[in-house]
């Protein structure tokens, strides 16, 4: 089977940094998502790791280590409208099908 | 980045009808487009992969004469909820793959959300 595990609920300041974790057990890993979604919402694509490293785009950031089955997302000068549910998801190879995780809600307070 | 669209974007249906859900990718073509099912305050639940031109492939648990696939061409693909009960109420999302050799992005559609009376 698969799992992933993300903390539940972040709390932060406008203008701050925030770091969401993600370990992940499962087979055949291809590689580690992230996607933004607010109430309501579609997800939304935010980052993308096949190799172990750090890739930015912007204000967010995406971390992956494939040896510790564990990523992160990296969110910086955090603005209010950040405040939604944030996934970090498992891409697996043999269909490229993708498992989501519980999902992190971030409440960015002013 | 590139646009999926859905339709309908919400829909209230009798419990024992059909209600069909499509899904497009509108500037690029998808081999390979994902339906996930959605409850409130939970994640997404992968129902099934939809490839063009070949059957769909069911997650466990999720029956395939209920759910019914068809991804009749590369920028279309439907889902029809058959024979509906108010436990299918959900909030009903696709996807459209788009992936290279180091790249990997799925672009979802706007949802569609089911109430089932």
């Amino acid at each position: 089977g698969q799992s992933l595990e993300q903390p539940s609920e972040v709390t932060a300041v406008e203008g701050a940094i925030v770091q969401i974790n993600c370990t992940y057990q499962t087979s055949g890993f291809y590689g580690l998502s992230w996607y933004q979604q607010h109430d309501g919402g579609a997800p939304t694509f935010l980052s993308y790791n096949a190799l172990d490293g750090l890739e930015e785009t912007g204000r967010f950031s995406s971390f992956l280590s494939r040896s510790d089955s564990y990523g992160y997302l990296l969110l910086q000068e955090l603005q209010m409208k950040d405040s939604a549910s944030y996934f970090c998801a498992v891409v697996r190879t043999g269909g490229f099908k993708t498992i989501f995780g519980a999902g992190t809600r971030l409440f960015v307070k002013a | 980045g590139a646009v999926v669209s859905q339709h309908p974007s919400w829909v209230i249906c009798k419990s024992g009808t059909s209600v069909k859900i499509e899904c497009r990718s509108l500037d690029f073509q998808a081999t390979t487009m994902f339906w996930y099912r959605q409850f409130p305050k939970q994640s997404l639940m992968l129902m099934a992969t939809s490839n063009e031109g070949s059957k769909a492939t069911y997650e466990q648990g999720v029956e395939k004469d209920k759910f019914l696939i068809n991804h009749a061409s590369l920028t279309l693909s439907t889902l029809t909820v058959t024979s509906a009960h108010p436990e299918d109420s959900s909030f009903y999302i696709c996807s459209a793959l788009s992936q290279g050799q180091l790249t990997y992005e799925q672009y979802f559609g706007p949802g569609t959300r089911l109430t089932v009376t």
